[in-house]
Order: C-alpha cells, then sequence, then structure tokens
C-alpha cells in the first residue's frame, strides 16, 4: 500500500489569485505520478503524468513540479479563474500497477 | 472517441440484494481500472484489467466482489449480498497500450450505488 497525501484538504481563493497545492508520496520504488482534475457531476481528467526527479509540466496556466527525492509534486495555477474550481488528485502506481490516490485538494475560486 | 460509458448511472438497492454494474471502455483501450470512491476520500483501487485478464486486485476487493471483462471488451463488476457500507461511487478507467505506470486513464462518469 502507497501512502499518497495531499494538502491542504480545501481551498478557497478569489479570482485571479494564484495557489498551489502539494502531493506527498513515498520516495522509495516511485514509477510515476499523475495530476487529475475532477469538477463536480464530471468525471476526473488527467492534467499531468510525471515520472523524472525534476520533472516541470505545464498546462495552459497550471503548472506541475516533482521530486522524487523528497517525495512530493506541487502543482500550481497562476491566475485562477471560477472554472478552475474542482478537486485536484494525485495518484501514483506501485510495481503491480495498482494507483493510490491522495484524498484531493478541493479548490474553489470566488469571483 | 465516445468516452468510457459506465452503466446504470445510480443504483438503489436493499440490503442483502445482489448488483452488477457495467463499463465500456474506448475501444482501442486494452487497460480498464475499477476505483471505489466515497465522501471525502480519492478513489480507491479495486482490480485491474490487461485485455480479459485479472492482473492485480486489491485486498479491499473482498469475496462479495467480482469482476470479469469477458473478451477484453466491456467489463462487470458484481457485488453479492451488498451492505451498508458498499454505498459509494464506483469508477471505472480505461488506458491505451503503453508503459504501465504512465499510462493516462480515462475515467467514465461512474455509478453512484445507495445501499439501503
Amino acid at each position: 500500500i502507497l501512502n499518497v497525501e495531499q494538502s491542504p484538504q480545501s481551498l478557497h481563493v478569489q479570482e485571479g489569485d494564484s495557489t498551489n497545492f502539494t502531493c506527498s508520496f513515498p520516495s522509495s520504488n516511485f514509477y510515476a505520478l499523475h495530476w487529475y482534475r475532477w469538477e463536480t457531476a464530471k468525471s476526473p481528467e488527467a492534467l499531468f503524468v510525471m515520472t523524472l526527479n525534476g520533472d516541470e509540466k505545464k498546462k495552459g496556466q497550471i503548472s506541475a513540479t516533482l521530486n522524487t527525492k523528497e517525495g512530493y509534486s506541487y502543482l500550481y495555477i497562476k491566475g485562477s479563474q471560477p472554472e478552475d474550481s474542482a478537486t485536484y488528485l494525485c495518484a501514483s502506481p506501485n510495481t503491480g500497477n495498482q494507483f493510490y490516490f491522495g484524498t484531493g485538494t478541493s479548490l474553489t475560486v470566488i469571483p | 472517441d465516445t468516452g468510457v460509458s459506465q452503466d446504470p448511472r445510480h443504483k438503489i438497492t436493499k440490503r442483502g440484494q445482489n448488483v452488477t454494474f457495467r463499463c465500456d471502455p474506448i475501444s482501442e483501450h486494452n487497460r480498464l481500472y475499477w476505483y471505489r470512491q466515497t465522501l471525502g476520500q480519492g478513489p480507491e483501487f479495486l482490480t485491474y484489467f490487461q485485455n480479459e485478464a485479472q492482473l492485480e486486485k486489491s485486498r479491499l476487493l473482498s469475496d462479495r466482489f467480482s469482476a470479469e471483462r469477458p473478451k477484453g471488451s466491456f467489463s462487470t463488476l458484481e457485488i453479492q449480498r451488498t451492505e451498508q457500507g458498499d454505498s459509494a461511487m464506483y469508477l471505472c478507467a480505461s488506458s491505451p497500450p503503453g508503459g504501465i505506470f504512465t499510462d493516462t486513464q480515462y475515467f467514465g462518469p461512474g455509478t453512484r450505488l445507495t445501499v439501503l
């Protein structure tokens, strides 16, 4: 079992603010780190898959970094918009390709 | 690309009844995953298929749970003798052939089960 943790649990920001959240995972036997966005009443949607220490990925105003040595990833949102309101999940697989998800960070962007 | 579909979207059943859910993955995807998600938690891995072979099964999956993927196409998840603790969202995801740890999973809308 992999212990994948996310913080904070929830976050409220004003439109236009930048924000970031954390995903921590075991640094040993690391294979990959996935980020998903889950909007209410929709399916989880993949954002990034990261594998290499120091990886940085970007999609629009959302970016992510990866530190496999210390076991954490940060997700950044620059200039948050109300449509960014969602739960952001991270997940990491074990040797058997069983994916372990964190509990998510619920982001609310206030117009 | 019609996406991953799940049926039914909602199911209400009485304790002790059996229920079966169906997942239709994206057509060229060979991997299929089932997850259970309860309020305030992230999705919990239940099981995983590569084509028709069930390769991994979580210890969370008790003897009352079984999953199949005949012919490597759609999959079914059956819960026998349902209990109130089985109430949850059951999510299915599929992924295309590729690196197993790095495959992007495409999720369906889920089946919400309520056990009375």
